[in-house]
């Protein structure tokens, strides 16, 4: 069916190192992408988003690349930090307006 | 927490009883939401508001009630038919225009005694 899934549950990391978070989507609808940060015990964040018009889009530290020929989301963390550990998942906006989140992917960086 | 607020941060529920969460915004937003997590898990949709005195079912509505009276508040009430209540509660809310993202508040989890 359609999901939202994310290829590797757990990624260690060194500190100062880049991290590279993977999300794999199967719906060709979807135009709006979104990754978010989430503690242990708190809500989600929002890390940065792309439209399905874009490839790649840039912010502070952080690349979200798209690449809709193989429907494959990739969150880059330019060198990690301690404060980057968290669970990282991915969303996608299919046609009806209502995000579909993956499980989630966490990140352990390591010091 | 982006001008969302859930209260309380704990909450512990007796068999047969029906307890409500809150979520309060001063967003301005116009749509909110009720997401429930479990441990490794991806968020559930559990109901809707695009907009006040207006709701929809997520996927996963059964045994939970909302209401919207207000347009910045909209309270979940877990009813005892939720047999497996346990679980963290997300709300969230948009300004409701289409595709945008969601901003979260910091959750409320759920126990049963």
């Amino acid at each position: 069916g359609e999901n939202v899934g994310l290829h590797l549950p757990t990624l260690s990391v060194q500190e100062g190192d880049n991290s590279i978070i993977n999300c794999a989507y199967s719906n060709s609808a979807s135009d709006y992408f979104i990754w978010y940060k989430q503690e242990s015990g708190k809500g989600p964040q929002f890390i940065i988003d792309i439209r399905s018009n874009m490839d790649k889009r840039q912010g502070q530290r952080v690349t979200v690349l798209l690449n809709k020929t193989v429907k494959h989301l990739s969150l880059q963390i330019a060198a990690t930090q301690p404060g980057d550990s968290a669970v990282y998942f991915c969303a996608e906006m299919r046609g009806n307006n209502r995000l579909a989140f993956g499980k989630g992917n966490q990140v352990v960086v390591i010091p | 927490d982006g001008g969302i607020t859930q209260s309380p941060k704990y909450l512990f529920r007796k068999e047969g009883q029906n307890v409500t969460l809150s979520c309060e915004q001063n967003l301005n937003h116009d749509a909110m939401y009720w997401y429930r997590q479990d441990p490794g898990q991806g968020l559930r949709l559990i109901y809707y508001s695009q907009i006040v005195n207006d709701f929809q079912k997520g996927d996963i509505a059964e045994g939970y009630s909302v209401s919207r009276e207000k347009k910045e508040s909209f309270p979940l009430t877990v009813t005892s038919a939720q047999k497996n209540p346990t679980a963290f509660y997300l709300c969230a809310s948009s300004p409701g225009q289409g595709s945008e993202a969601l901003f979260f508040g910091s959750g409320t989890q759920l126990s049963v005694l």
